[in-house]
C-alpha cells in the first residue's frame, strides 16, 4: 500500500521567514513524488515533481529515500506563498495512481 | 492551449437520484483521473481511465462508475446519491503515465440533499 503523511495541517511563519513543509511516504518500490499547490479559489496545480529536480517560485523539495521524505521547502516566505499544499506520490504498475496527504495549509504573515 | 474543462461546475441532488460529471483533458492526453475531495478525507483516487480503459480504480463504492470515450472526454457516474457523496470531484489529466504531473480541472461541486 502507499501511503504520504504530512504531519502539519497548518503551518504559520513570518514574511522573510524559512519554510519547510513535511512530506513522508510509504511505498515497497521506485515512487514518483510530487508536490501540488492550491491558491484560494484556484484550482490544484502542480509545483513541483522530484524527477525534475527544479526550483519553482523559490520552493526545491529532495527526495530523501533513506528518510522516505519528500519536504518542501523554500530560504525566505513571502505573502503570495500563502496556500493548501499537497503532496504526492504515484507508484508503479498497477499502483500508478496519485495518492495524496491531507495537505498543510502555509498561511505567510507580515 | 485549453485547460481541463469539468462540467457542471455546481450540482444539486436529492438522495436516491444519480448523476454524471464530465471531464474534458487537454487535447493529447490520453489519461484521465478522477478524484473525490472531502474536509474529511482529503483527496482520494476514484479512479483512471488510458485509451479508454480503467486502469485503476480506488476504494469506493460500485455506485461509482466512470468511462472514457475515444477522444479522452471522460464521464463520471454515481447512482444511488448518498448525502455522503457531497463532495467536490476533481478530474486530472496527463500525457500517458503520469509522470509528468497531472493537470486538474476546477471540479465539480456536488451537493446531494
Amino acid at each position: 500500500a502507499q501511503r504520504v503523511t504530512q504531519p502539519e495541517k497548518l503551518l504559520s511563519v513570518f514574511k522573510g521567514a524559512p519554510v519547510e513543509l513535511k512530506c513522508n511516504y510509504s511505498y515497497s518500490g521506485s515512487p514518483e513524488l510530487f508536490w501540488y499547490v492550491q491558491y484560494s479559489r484556484q484550482r490544484l496545480q502542480l509545483l513541483l515533481r522530484h524527477i525534475s529536480r527544479e526550483s519553482i517560485k523559490g520552493f526545491t523539495a529532495d527526495l530523501n529515500k533513506g528518510e522516505t521524505s519528500f519536504h518542501l521547502k523554500k530560504p525566505f516566505a513571502q505573502e503570495e506563498d500563502s496556500a493548501m499544499y499537497y503532496c504526492a506520490l504515484k507508484g508503479t504498475g498497477t499502483a500508478s495512481k496519485l495518492t495524496f496527504g491531507t495537505g498543510t495549509r502555509l498561511q505567510v504573515t507580515l | 492551449k485549453a485547460g481541463v474543462t469539468q462540467t457542471p461546475r455546481y450540482l444539486i441532488k436529492t438522495r436516491g437520484q444519480q448523476v454524471t460529471l464530465s471531464c474534458s483533458p487537454i487535447s493529447g492526453h490520453r489519461s484521465v483521473s478522477w478524484y473525490q475531495q472531502t474536509p474529511g478525507q482529503g483527496l482520494q483516487f476514484l479512479f483512471e481511465y488510458f485509451s479508454e480503459t480503467q486502469r485503476n480504480k480506488g476504494n469506493f463504492p460500485g455506485r461509482f462508475s466512470g468511462r472514457q470515450f475515444s477522444n479522452s472526454r471522460s464521464e463520471m457516474n454515481v447512482s444511488t446519491l448518498e448525502l455522503g457523496d457531497s463532495a467536490l470531484y476533481l478530474c486530472a489529466s496527463s500525457l500517458g503515465q503520469g509522470a509528468d504531473g497531472y493537470t486538474f480541472g476546477s471540479g465539480t461541486r456536488l451537493t446531494v440533499v
